[in-house]
């Protein structure tokens, strides 16, 4: 079984939609839980982390945790086609500095 | 600021050559930083720490002999693949650590994808 979970995708949806990314992971260690977005070509950018369960809010973007489910989710709201990437979910037991345990990453394309 | 730079983004070897790929931070300086490999489908996983000066840490499973690492200045770390094999064949990406601006984050370079021929 991999530490963690997520849907490869591809998710296609329209300009407009709310989006919802979700991963699931097996290891209660884990305290940080990242998301990163990643365009092609480029590396990995660092979009939102949190720190153990709840949810916090950036923009568009939220992020939520459930420790108890080992369970995140990004929800993006009114997404953009420029929001059209690859998200990964990450996680670490000691910050966004330390060793990172990615999902495989979710391919997003909004459309116009 | 904060970005990381990786040279090539894309190598061609004959099986059995030793390829270098470069990673730099280059507006802050990188005490650590992550080599990560990446196969077709499947998550980015580390395999090895660097830090500056000292020997690199490996993680499970990644042979050191084969992937050599070097964290030679605060902003240039070299991965080396040796005797390069075509099952070697993927998308390798690094990452520099920073803690100027008040800030304790990883920032990832664009990646290189080594083709093993």
């Amino acid at each position: 079984q991999k530490e963690v979970e997520q849907d490869p995708g591809p998710l296609s949806v329209p300009e407009g939609a709310i989006v919802s990314l979700n991963c699931t992971y097996s290891n209660s260690a884990f305290q940080y839980f990242m998301w990163y977005r990643q365009y092609s070509r480029k590396g990995p950018e660092l979009l939102m982390y949190t720190y153990s369960s709840g949810n916090k809010e950036d923009g568009r973007f939220t992020a939520q945790v459930d420790k108890s489910s080992k369970y995140i989710s990004l929800f993006i709201r009114d997404s953009q086609p420029s929001d059209s990437a690859t998200y990964l979910c990450a996680m670490s037991m000691s910050g966004t500095a330390s060793k990172l345990t990615f999902g495989t990453g979710t391919r997003l394309q909004v459309t116009l | 600021g904060a970005v990381v730079s990786q040279h090539p983004s894309r190598v061609i070897c004959k099986s059995g050559t030793s390829v270098k790929i470069e990673c730099r931070s280059l507006d802050f300086q990188a005490t650590t930083m992550f080599w990560y490999r990446q196969f077709p489908k499947q998550s980015l996983m580390l395999m090895a720490t660097s830090n500056e000066g000292s020997k690199a840490t490996y993680e499970q499973g990644v042979e050191k002999d084969k992937f050599l690492i070097n964290h030679a200045s605060l902003t240039l770390s070299t991965l080396t693949v040796t005797s390069a094999h075509p099952e070697d064949s993927s998308f390798y990406i690094c990452s520099a650590r920073s803690r100027e601006s008040g800030t304790d984050t990883q920032y990832f370079g664009p990646g290189t994808r080594l083709t093993v021929l």
